[in-house]
C-alpha cells in the first residue's frame, strides 16, 4: 500500500508547531506508525496505532487520523526535533511500506 | 535491554554476493518475526524481507525477490540476509528491525533497530 507524505521538506523555527501529512492509497484503519531519523542514526519510533505515543517520546508529538489520512503534529519545536520523519503502514503486516519521508529543517 | 548488531556489510562487485548477520539480545528472539529494512544513500526507508518467528515463512520485497534469502538461527539468536546477484541499486545501509509487541501481539512496526551495516555494490 503506497504512502504519500507531504510536504517532502519544510522549514520552521524553534517554538513553532508543524504538521506532516501521510496519505495511504487505500484504507489502513489505524495501522500507522511515525518515526524520526537523524543523520547517521537508525529510525526511532514515535507514534503507533496512529495516535499512541511510544514510551519515552515527548508529548509534543501528536498523531492523529484513520483510514487513509494521517497527521503528525509537533507542537513547540525543540532544537532536537529537526530531523527526517517517516510514516509506515502495517495494515498488511508483515508486508509493510514506508512513506518517502519529510525533512524538517531549521 | 534490546540490542541488535548487524555485521557483514562491505564493498562487493556487481553480480557478487554478501551475507549479512544480525545478532540479537535482550529479548526472546525466538518468538518474534524479524525484518530487514534498507536505506540507499540520501533516500528513504525500504522494507526488504521478513521471516516468521520459526523461520518457516518468509516474505520479500519485489525488488529483491529471487536474489535475497532471509533466514534465522534461533539457537544462536541471529538473523541473516543472503544477498546474491547484487546490483548498484542494492547499495544501502541495511538494518535489522524488531517488531513491537502490543498487548502481547507482535506487530510489524519497529521499536528497536540495529545500527545498520553498509553495503556498496561497485566495480
Amino acid at each position: 500500500i503506497p504512502l504519500t507524505q507531504s510536504p517532502s521538506s519544510l522549514s520552521a523555527s524553534v517554538g513553532d508547531s508543524v504538521t506532516i501529512t501521510c496519505r495511504a492509497s487505500q484504507g489502513i484503519a489505524s495501522a500507522l506508525a511515525w518515526y524520526q531519523q537523524k543523520p547517521g542514526e537508525a529510525p526511532n519510533l514515535l507514534i503507533y496505532d496512529a495516535s499512541s505515543l511510544e514510551t519515552g517520546v515527548p508529548s509534543r508529538f501528536i498523531g492523529s487520523g484513520s483510514g487513509t489520512d494521517f497527521t503528525l503534529t509537533i507542537a513547540s519545536l525543540q532544537p532536537e526535533d529537526f530531523a527526517t520523519y517517516y510514516c509506515q503502514q502495517y495494515n498488511t503486516d508483515p508486508l509493510i511500506t514506508f512513506g518517502q519521508g519529510t525533512r524538517l529543517e531549521i | 535491554q534490546v540490542q541488535l548488531v548487524e555485521s557483514g556489510g562491505g564493498v562487493v562487485q556487481p553480480g557478487g554476493s554478501l551475507r549479512l548477520s544480525c545478532a540479537a539480545s535482550g529479548f526472546s528472539f525466538s518468538i518474534y518475526g524479524m525484518h530487514w529494512v534498507r536505506q540507499a544513500p540520501g533516500k528513504g526507508l525500504e522494507w526488504v524481507a521478513f521471516t516468521r518467528y520459526d523461520g518457516n515463512k518468509e516474505y520479500y520485497a519485489d525488488s529483491v525477490k529471487g536474489r535475497f534469502t532471509i533466514s534465522r538461527d534461533n539457537a544462536d539468536n541471529t538473523l541473516y540476509l543472503q544477498m546474491n546477484s547484487l546490483t548498484a541499486e542494492d547499495t544501502a545501509v541495511y538494518y535489522c528491525a524488531k517488531p513491537k509487541a502490543i498487548f502481547g501481539v507482535v506487530v510489524s512496526l519497529f521499536d528497536s533497530w540495529g545500527q545498520g551495516t553498509p553495503v556498496t555494490v561497485s566495480s
